[in-house]
């Protein structure tokens, strides 16, 4: 079964560096580049990393991506209150032909 | 400016039919691959479908396959989900997304969301 997995939640503190994990396998993220989004309560997501590290205009440097393997992550440093929300990897997917989004992980500042 | 803005939710009974529409503005709609995604009531994202920017190519997730068509006018900026034989699974708000450059790269645009709800 294609999945991507990510913690459902994660935390830290203001100024802190967190991680978010996203895990899959080779037929997604060993294939593929990873895309991560950013979702406001109450609000349509928002891309913030692209092509595993890459981010739109607008999107600040605190945010950051990586990939490994058949495994990604994001990284937020000098965490604001305004970065609570959710996050969700998403990669293509070569057994399913179609388009796989992590779980999600919700991320609150303490 | 780049909008998109979906239409055409509602109520429907299961097994009943709803068509959504997005409409483009801001950018050259004719140039860019354009998606569906859902959100369940209190859940995580899905994505739904795919059709490339001439309609050349089309992807569906496996869970609507055979359900939902996916299609665009490109003279009238505008992108479709036709859903047939809707189940109460189908409930979500339902964004349009935009191709960021290409396929590969991301949606960096989303609309603000229409809410399907399948219900008796």
């Amino acid at each position: 079964q294609s999945v991507l997995t990510q913690p459902p939640s994660a935390s830290g503190t203001p100024g802190q560096r967190v991680t978010i994990s996203c895990s899959g396998s080779s037929s997604n993220i060993g294939s593929h580049t990873v895309n991560w989004y950013q979702q406001l309560p109450g609000t349509a997501p928002k891309l913030l990393i692209y092509g595993n590290g890459q981010r739109p205009s607008g999107v600040p440097d605190r945010f950051s991506g990586s990939k490994s393997g058949t495994s990604a992550s994001l990284a937020i440093s000098g965490l604001q209150s305004e970065d609570e929300a959710d996050y969700y990897c998403a990669a293509w997917d070569d057994s399913l032909n179609g388009l796989l989004f992590g779980g999600g992980t919700k991320l609150t500042v303490l | 400016e780049v909008q998109l803005v979906e239409s055409g939710g509602g109520l429907v009974q299961p097994g009943g039919s709803l068509r959504l529409s997005c409409a483009a503005s801001g950018f050259t709609f004719s140039g860019y691959g354009m998606n569906w995604v859902r959100q369940a009531p209190g859940k995580g994202l899905e994505w739904v479908s795919y059709i490339s920017s001439t309609g050349s190519t089309i992807y569906y997730a496996d869970s609507v396959k055979g359900r939902f068509t996916i299609s665009r006018d490109n003279a009238k900026n505008s992108l479709y989900l036709q859903m047939n034989s809707l189940r109460a699974e189908d409930t979500a708000v339902y964004y349009c997304a935009r191709d960021n450059y290409d396929f590969w790269s991301g949606y960096r645009y989303w609309g603000q969301g229409t809410l399907v709800t399948v219900s008796s």
